[in-house]
């Protein structure tokens, strides 16, 4: 079935600096999400892309979605502690389901 | 303004012995799943629900079983417990598929020896 691979599976950055996380699929994904999960929470939504090429903001976080739909990205500009956390991506898969990449956890050293 | 509840948060149990865990969600949403996180293989789909009276296979169905008597909650049964169950168990819920996110419920965090 459809595989969304994310890598690196683990980052750990000194604190101010940036942090990106990627989302590749081999094929053509309808629309992507992000979620972030705090240590011990659950899931939380952040974004959807839809569209070929699409690049949205929220404040410090730059989400893209490749033209060719197929990868994705979320970079996080001068991490704070509070980024910490693991974040996945996740597509549609065939109708009605979602499959999640495997994540990548962010730690930070203040 | 609850949203995705699940009971119990915390779980023990003995290989063999059953249980059922409940999510309930209170956003009249139409689509509801059933999830376990396991370290280093992100979410992974047991079960699922479009509506209803409807249940459908994921990726991961085997040792689980699901109904959806109500359009509210989504339960989750484990007939037999096994070791391998042991895991952290989400449910989620969406209004509208493909257009709005999953909403997420705290999850059970489930061992079994």
């Amino acid at each position: 079935g459809q595989q969304v691979m994310q890598i690196p599976q683990y980052q750990h950055v000194q604190e101010g600096e940036d942090f990106t996380t990627y989302c590749n699929s081999s094929t053509t994904l309808s629309n992507i999400q992000w979620y972030k999960q705090r240590p011990g929470g659950h899931p939380v939504f952040l974004i959807q892309l839809v569209k070929s090429g699409e690049v949205k903001k929220q404040k410090r976080l730059t989400f893209q979605f490749g033209e060719a739909k197929k990868n994705s990205s979320l970079h996080i500009t001068a991490t704070q502690t509070t980024d910490v956390g693991t974040y996945f991506c996740a597509a549609a898969r065939g109708a009605q389901k979602l499959v999640f990449g495997q994540g990548t956890r962010l730690t930070i050293n203040p | 303004n609850a949203g995705v509840t699940q009971t119990p948060k915390f779980r023990v149990l003995k290989t063999g012995q059953s249980m059922t865990l409940l999510c309930a969600q209170d956003m009249n949403h139409e689509y509801m799943y059933w999830y376990r996180q396991d370290p280093g293989m992100g979410l992974r789909l047991i079960h699922y629900s479009v509506g209803e009276g409807t249940t459908a296979k994921g990726e991961v169905p085997d040792g689980y079983n699901v109904s959806r008597l109500k359009k509210q909650n989504f339960l989750l049964g484990l007939e037999s417990a096994a070791p391998s169950q042991t895991s952290v168990y989400f449910c989620a819920s969406t209004g509208r598929w493909g257009v709005w996110p999953q909403h997420f419920g705290d999850g059970t965090r489930l061992s079994i020896l």
